[in-house]
């Protein structure tokens, strides 16, 4: 089984939606989660973190974690076409780790 | 903001030659991490560096890779002998202090091997 997962998509919305990408983990010793943004021929950019279960909100930008069934989930409301690129969900057992990425979700937000 | 930087962008190479991708991590940053991403594939952890020495490196990183901090500002990666499998984009990293959660990311080097 995979540490992280994710649906590779693309994920094609309308300008405007809320576009919700989710992540499943195995392993219950990560303790952080984040989510970067990674746009084509760039680095990772990291946009969220937490490090508990619950909800943790940053202007457009909400990630949820359920440690319970290991599901992590980042919800952009409001999308403009500038948030389309891959979305990498990345775990960590403890900060300054190593980072356990997914393979990326690949969003489209269309004009 | 500030930014890791990497050089070169692109870098193309024979099988069999070496290669030394850099790197120059942001200034008041005293951890380094490399990573890897083979094209359609997820990015992957390579070794991480601190205080003049590995902290952590991956089963990817075998005998063939090195890195070193040759002076106060670079971070350098060596492949010694290249296979066609290594051609990948690779990521340098940086991070203040262990503590911290954001990672900083250079934007690459894609590395193709012939």
């Amino acid at each position: 089984q995979k540490e992280v997962e994710q649906d590779p998509g693309p994920l094609s919305v309308p300008e405007g939606a809320i576009v919700s990408l989710n992540c499943t983990y195995s392993n219950s010793a990560f303790q952080y989660f984040m989510w970067y943004r990674q746009y084509s021929r760039k680095g990772p950019e990291l946009l969220m973190y937490t490090y508990s279960s619950g909800n943790k909100e940053d202007g457009r930008f909400t990630a949820q974690v359920d440690k319970s069934s290991k599901y992590i989930s980042l919800f952009i409301r409001d999308s403009q076409p500038s948030d389309s690129a891959t979305y990498l969900c990345a775990n960590i057992k403890a900060a300054g780790n190593k980072l356990t990425f997914g393979g990326g979700t690949r969003v489209l937000v269309k004009p | 903001e500030p930014e890791v930087t990497q050089t070169p962008s692109h870098q193309v190479t024979q099988m069999g030659q070496e290669v030394i991708l850099r790197c120059v991590p942001i200034s008041n940053h005293l951890y380094f991490y490399w990573y890897r991403q083979i094209l359609g594939q997820k990015v992957e952890f390579l070794v991480s560096f601190y205080n003049n020495e590995i902290s952590e490196k991956s089963e990817i990183f075998d005998d063939q890779f090195s890195v070193e901090r040759p002076d106060g500002s670079n971070f350098t990666l060596k492949i010694r002998s290249t296979k066609l499998e290594d051609s990948a984009m690779y990521f340098c990293a940086s991070i203040r202090d262990r503590g911290e959660e954001k990672l900083f990311f250079g934007s690459g080097t894609q590395l193709s091997v012939l």
